[in-house]
């Protein structure tokens, strides 16, 4: 079945550093790829849509400036939490899209930040 | 502005129950509906659902959508501790692909 890694599982930075998230579709071409925030007992927020090649589509309230999503090729994406603080820290997870396949079926491992 | 709403927040239950989790959608321009586990990491995908009235099965979990009411339920009969989880659903529209997710029902099954 398709596989869709994210690395790193999770990071500890200092408030100020950036931080890069990569999101891997491994057998397949992700023509698109979405980031979601998940706040402890919380659902799934969409942070921005990423479609390959073309910038990121971003969600009301979430700041492009401070979430740099790149779509470089096929089969990554990555998502820089720039100048993080501590309100930053939070589970992000991507999800995959092949084309013409369903969307939503594959996440990433998710990775946890904590920004001290 | 598109709306996925689960209920209940929480349900605890003993092993054997059989447990119904529901999801009500407002959705423009819906395409599906998709179930989900989510145990410690990232969500792991359960079912999706496109037409009404026509039930998906995988093993002791069933699920199907109401169109015309605008809800799903996900059933899973004969609970085992491994069933404890949050689960999620999320409404897809056709244009767009963006996934909008309830707030999640948080399942624990007691021994």
């Amino acid at each position: 079945g398709a596989v869709v890694s994210q690395h790193p599982s999770w990071v500890i930075c200092k408030s100020g550093t950036s931080v890069k998230i990569e999101c891997r579709s491994l057998d397949f071409q992700a023509t698109t790829m979405f980031w979601y925030r998940q706040f402890p007992k919380q659902s799934l927020m969409l942070m921005a849509t990423s479609n390959e090649g073309s910038k990121a589509t971003y969600e009301q309230g979430v700041e492009k400036d401070k979430f740099l999503i790149n779509h470089a090729s096929l089969t990554l994406s990555t998502l820089t939490v720039t100048s993080a603080h501590p309100e930053d820290s939070s589970f992000y997870i991507c999800s995959a899209t092949r084309t013409g396949g369903l969307v939503g079926a594959f996440f990433g491992q998710g990775t946890r930040l904590t920004v001290v | 502005e598109d709306k996925v709403v689960q209920s209940p927040l929480s349900l605890v239950v003993h092993e054997g129950d059989t447990v119904t989790l529901n999801c009500s959608y407002e959705v423009t321009n819906f395409r599906s509906l998709l179930w989900y586990k989510q145990e410690k990491k990232a969500p792991t995908f359960l079912f999706m659902l496109t037409s009404s009235g026509i039930e998906k099965k995988s093993g002791r979990l069933s699920s199907i959508l109401d169109k015309k009411e605008l809800f799903s339920i996900l059933n899973i009969t004969a609970t085992q501790t491994g069933d404890s989880a949050v689960y999620l659903c999320a409404a897809i529209r056709n244009a767009g692909n963006m996934l909008t997710f309830g707030g999640g029902t948080r399942l624990m099954v007691k021994p």
